[in-house]
């Protein structure tokens, strides 16, 4: 089975500052997808950035980018220029190509950009 | 498009009073999904449906029930509540394409309390 690990259970920055946030992973599998999503208080879940396994480039979104390290199966998510409004819980995710593709979650890191 | 919808948006239950919490998708999506989210713990996959009369268990089913009679909604039945049953509840939904990445749209979430 899959699992996916924030050691970074609350993290705070001052606005404009760069930060990266943690996620490591344990899988068999060499197909995959990993993920960040995003949730403000609204609760509403939105996903930041998407990574294939396959893909040696790391994704980028704007103030979002990721490192990939695929042998160290590590994920980590930078968020560049850091503005009041990213203030949210932060979730890692991994997907298996093929089968359920069931999401499995990191335990989330709370992200608390200070003005 | 509605995208994924959920009812009620909060509920209090007393222990053992059994309930219904609703989802429902207009984008046609095979795949329908529960989660339980609960503070340290990420996202919780509780059952899920890859098509209408299809359903299996996630990580955390016991105490739930589910059912998959059309393609667009994916009821979620607590039988007997209990007070660790206490907890967000996301529903989502994704198109299933074989290896091809399909987005997963979550609903706005149920927070459950049970006294």
């Amino acid at each position: 089975a899959q699992t996916v690990t924030q050691s970074q259970p609350e993290m705070s920055v001052q606005e404009a500052e760069t930060v990266t946030l943690s996620c490591t992973y344990d899988t068999s599998e060499n197909n995959y997808y990993l993920f960040w999503y995003k949730q403000p208080p609204s609760r509403q879940m939105i996903l930041v950035i998407r990574q294939e396994a396959y893909k040696q480039q790391n994704a980028t979104e704007n103030r979002f980018s990721v490192n990939f390290q695929k042998a160290a199966k590590s994920f980590s998510l930078k968020i560049s220029d850091s503005q009041l409004g990213d203030t949210a819980m932060y979730f890692c995710a991994f997907m298996n190509i093929g089968g359920a593709q069931k999401l499995v979650f990191g335990q989330g890191t709370r992200l608390t950009i200070n003005p | 498009n509605a995208g994924v919808t959920q009812t009620p948006k909060f509920q209090v239950l007393k222990t053992g009073q059994s309930m219904t919490l609703q989802c429902a998708q207009d984008m046609n999506h095979e795949y329908m999904s529960w989660y339980r989210q609960d503070p340290g713990m990420g996202l919780r996959l509780i059952h899920y449906s890859v098509g209408a009369g299809i359903t299996d268990q996630g990580e955390v089913p016991n105490g739930y029930n589910v059912s998959r009679s059309t393609t667009e909604d994916f009821p979620l039945r607590l039988l007997s509540a209990a007070p660790s049953q206490t907890s967000v509840y996301f529903c989502a939904s994704r198109m299933t394409s074989g290896s091809v990445y399909n987005e997963q749209f979550f609903g706005p979430g149920t927070r459950l309390t049970v006294l």
